[in-house]
């Protein structure tokens, strides 16, 4: 089955830690992405990698990490630096930027104790 | 500034009625319009894309405009179904890796 998976559904942090979601996918995309979704807003691009080695900024960077060390993985941590970090996170991925659809993951949702 | 504007109030029809949800923008010039549909709790799922020189595309009970002038996407869900209900959501790309979303329009669909 191809498709992109995230790890875990539910996560709940302490505040101080830093957690890190997990994304995998076996579509052999080479664009992949990290978005956060808070209720009545739009998606909102955290970083984005596209190509192995390399990742972008997106536009709500700050608290956040990100690696690229393999095609198929892209894990984020949300560090403490994060000072709201309860949210909907949803890692995509995609075979180019621009035109190309967008495959979601189920997404993890993140509760900052 | 840039915005992408969707009807924040839920769209309630009845089955069988026709949906139509409005997508407008300020401020951009996409080169791609697409539609992904939401469940509660779920990833996007990827609709129709449409790009800027087509003004009409189709799928199955699935229609979607697209007007630069207006700066407006239309998308229509003909013959609506109960399993129609989610959140569609309007997302633009001006050709590079970046994508803007909407915040999406919940549609419920009674029977």
């Amino acid at each position: 089955d191809g498709g992109i998976t995230q790890s875990p559904k539910y996560l709940f942090r302490k505040e101080g830690q830093n957690v890190t979601l997990s994304c995998e996918q076996n579509l052999n995309h080479d664009a992949m992405y990290w978005y956060r979704q808070d209720p009545g807003q739009g998606l909102r691009l955290i970083y984005y990698s596209q190509i192995v080695n390399d990742f972008q900024k997106g536009d709500i960077a700050e608290g956040y990490s990100v690696s690229r060390e393999k095609k198929e993985s892209f894990p984020l941590t949300v560090t403490s630096a994060q000072k709201n970090p309860t949210a909907f996170y949803l890692c995509a991925s995609s075979g180019r930027g621009g035109a190309d659809t967008q495959y979601f993951g189920p997404g993890t949702r993140l509760t900052v104790l | 500034s840039q915005k992408i504007e969707q009807n924040s109030e839920a769209l309630n029809i009845q089955e069988g009625k026709t949906a139509t949800l409005t997508c407008n923008y300020t401020n951009y010039s996409p080169a791609y319009l697409q539609w992904y549909r939401q469940d509660p709790g779920r990833g996007p799922v990827f609709l129709l894309l449409i790009r800027e020189n087509e003004k009409e595309k189709r799928k199955e009970r699935l229609k979607v405009t697209f007007d630069t002038t207006l700066k407006q996407s239309l998308f229509h869900i003909t013959a609506s179904q109960p399993a129609d209900s989610a959140t569609y959501l309007c997302a633009l790309n001006t050709g590079g890796f970046k994508t803007i979303f909407g915040a999406g329009t919940r549609l419920f669909v009674k029977a």
